[in-house]
């Protein structure tokens, strides 16, 4: 079936660092979603990657969509505390339908 | 733009009552709608796909006459979930399709005693 496969899990670091997570599939997508959501609210969408090979920045968050397109990374630059939430990759199902496929989500603490 | 709203945003009821859950697409129009539900530290679950005009698609393992999907217009869906169980206690949380993108919104918090 499709799955993505998000990692890492959890990440804990301190203010002013930078944070990479990536997200990795066996089978190819043509559109990679990054979202972002915070506690007891709904996914923000953060970044929408539609070109292989495509880096596309927004802000502090900077994710490319691989060239293989089987796999794709969200790094986020001199973290601050909002930053604090969870983080899921998603990709446009196969086949035609809008149906999104998830990941499982990376969990950020930043420690101030 | 690309906001998508949901009513009530946290609901209790009692077991064996029905519950509606609106989604609204507040700056666009949506030919689809997605339904998800979300257990703690977990990722989203699709429930059912809402295509405006037409009848829902549930995924497998979803009772469709449990939850049912309603797509008036183009920019409201309704998910009701019927004779709720304290196990239907969850967090629902709407999308909107835009293009190749969905926008959620901002989530039902979902509690059956």
């Amino acid at each position: 079936g499709q799955q993505l496969n998000q990692s890492p899990q959890s990440m804990f670091i301190q203010e002013g660092e930078d944070v990479s997570m990536n997200c990795t599939s066996s089978s190819i997508f043509n559109t990679w979603l990054w979202y972002k959501q915070d506690p007891g609210e709904g996914p923000v969408l953060l970044i929408a990657l539609y070109k292989a090979g495509e880096l596309t920045s927004n802000g502090r968050l900077t994710a490319q969509f691989g060239i293989t397109r089987k796999d794709s990374f969200l790094n986020i630059s001199a973290s601050i505390p909002s930053d604090v939430g969870i983080y899921f990759c998603a990709c446009l199902s196969q086949g035609g339908s809008e149906k999104l496929v998830f990941g499982k989500g990376t969990k950020l603490t930043v420690n101030p | 733009g690309a906001v998508v709203s949901q009513h009530p945003s946290w609901v209790i009821c009692k077991s064996g009552t029905s519950v509606k859950i609106e989604c609204r697409s507040l700056d666009f129009q949506a030919t689809t709608m997605f339904w998800y539900r979300q257990f703690p530290k977990q990722s989203l679950m699709l429930m059912a796909t809402s295509n405006e005009g037409s009848k829902a698609t549930y995924e497998q393992g979803v009772e469709k006459d449990k939850f049912l999907i309603n797509h008036a217009s183009l920019t409201l869906s309704t998910l009701t979930v019927t004779s709720a169980h304290p196990e239907d206690s969850s967090f629902y949380i709407c999308s909107a399709s835009l293009t190749y993108e969905q926008y959620f919104g901002p989530g039902t918090r979902l509690t059956v005693t």
